[in-house]
């Protein structure tokens, strides 16, 4: 089966502590995403990657780090800096060409108390 | 700053009818455009994506793009109690590959 998959679904941390997100797609795909995404609100680019050892911040990348050093995997860390950590992220994947259509992982829940 | 904007609702129809659901952006370079589907706590799925101006069928979903307007909509036919869901409408600028999402519509369909 083709797909995007994250692990894990729910991930609860005490606040101040690191925790890494995973995220693999088996699609060869060159593209991969980090989205954010609270509750009534729309995706917010947290980084993204064109290829291998290469990735660019989005629009909110603060107190997140990344890392590609396969094309198949984007973990996503979200650090004690990130100030509201606590929400719903998005992995995403895409062809580097065409319209670039996306295509969703099944997302983690993270809940930081 | 580019912006995605959509109704939030929630736009309720009854089974069978036709829903509408629009979406205006405000880069005039942009180029594709995309719905997705997002049922209460999972991810989004997409749905169809349109780049030439007109109308695209797929099934029960028709995408309509007027980029004179700077507007795209999604009509669904026949509308089901299944298709009630978040419907994020996302576009992709002229230069790059990242795309900017609106906030979503919630769509209700009443048996």
């Amino acid at each position: 089966d083709g797909g995007i998959t994250q692990s894990p679904k729910y991930l609860f941390r005490k606040e101040g502590q690191n925790v890494t997100l995973s995220c693999e797609q088996n699609l060869n795909h060159d593209a991969m995403y980090w989205y954010r995404q609270d509750p009534g609100q729309g995706l917010r680019l947290i980084y993204y990657s064109q290829i291998v050892n290469d990735f660019q911040k989005g629009d909110i990348a603060e107190g997140y780090s990344v890392s590609r050093e396969k094309k198949e995997s984007f973990p996503l860390t979200v650090t004690s800096a990130q100030k509201n950590p606590t929400a719903f992220y998005l992995c995403a994947s895409s062809m580097f060409g065409g319209v670039y259509e996306q295509y969703f992982g099944p997302g983690t829940r993270l809940t930081v108390t | 700053q580019k912006e995605v904007e959509q109704n939030s609702g929630p736009l309720s129809v009854p089974e069978g009818a036709i829903a509408s659901l629009n979406c205006t952006y405000s880069d005039r370079g942009s180029q594709s455009f995309f719905w997705y589907r997002q049922y209460s706590g999972k991810s989004p799925e997409l749905i169809m994506f349109i780049y030439s101006n007109g109308d695209k069928e797929d099934g029960r979903f028709t995408a309509q793009l007027n980029k004179a307007s700077q507007y795209v909509s999604l009509l669904i036919r026949d509308s089901q109690p299944s298709d009630s869901a978040t419907y994020l409408c996302a576009v992709k600028g002229e230069y790059g590959n990242k795309l900017v999402f609106g906030a979503g519509t919630i769509l209700r369909v009443k048996s």
